[in-house]
């Protein structure tokens, strides 16, 4: 069964801290994308890689960095978490190819920021 | 750009009552593929559906039906015979030419016995 794993099912982070919020596929998708969901927000999408070593910026990219440097690996940082970074954050990956472009989400990391 | 709107936030029905949710989108692409997801309490969005703008055929699985316009750019979902287990927030989506989907803001649905 194709899977995408969040490491973190429940995180607390202390204002000023950086975070690393770490995600694996192993379905050797080309895509990888972050998105934080909040109550009446829906799912915001924040940042989202094409290819190794490759980012763009989504709908709300401020305070927040992306690393991938291994195509199975798309990790999202907080530089210096802040409590309005508290949030639920998900994972997700697809397929290049528009044959197949359904997303596979992970089960999500529920970050609280104090 | 892309936008999807779902303009009921709550949802509350009785079991076995029918329930339509909606959802209207907003894109300059000729290619782009709808999608409905369920995140049940557990927090893990399950896929329901997808379609793909060439195909304007309504889908009925089940107790799940949906019904595609483009005219109106609409997106609807109907749950038949509404059942506990269907409570949930429901989630519109949509993917264009660049691959990266874009969601409403959900619509939470409670069916109570």
């Amino acid at each position: 069964d194709v899977k995408v794993t969040q490491s973190s099912r429940y995180l607390v982070k202390r204002t000023g801290e950086k975070v690393f919020l770490e995600c694996v596929q192993d379905m050797d998708h080309e895509n990888m994308f972050w998105y934080r969901q909040d109550p009446g927000l829906g799912l915001r999408l924040i940042y989202f890689s094409y290819d190794v070593k490759m980012k763009e910026k989504g709908d709300i990219p401020e305070g927040y960095s992306v690393s991938r440097e291994k195509k199975e690996r798309f990790s999202l940082i907080l530089e210096s978490a802040s409590t309005n970074q508290t949030s639920m954050y998900l994972c997700a990956s697809n397929l290049a190819t528009r044959g197949d472009i359904r997303y596979t989400f992970g089960s999500g990391t529920r970050l609280t920021v104090v | 750009a892309q936008k999807v709107t779902q303009a009921q936030t709550e949802i509350s029905v009785v079991e076995k009552e029918d329930v339509t949710l909606d959802c209207v989108y907003e894109t300059r692409d000729t290619t782009y593929y709808l999608f409905w997801y369920k995140q049940p309490p557990s927090g893990e969005l399950v896929f329901l559906i997808r379609r793909n703008s060439f195909d304007e055929q309504n889908e009925i699985s089940g107790r799940y039906s949906w019904n595609f316009q483009k005219s109106t750019s609409s997106f609807n979902f109907t749950i038949t015979a509404s059942q506990v287990v269907d409570s949930a927030v429901y989630f519109c989506a949509l993917i264009g030419d660049n691959n990266d989907m874009r969601f409403g803001a959900g619509t939470r649905l409670t069916v109570k016995p």
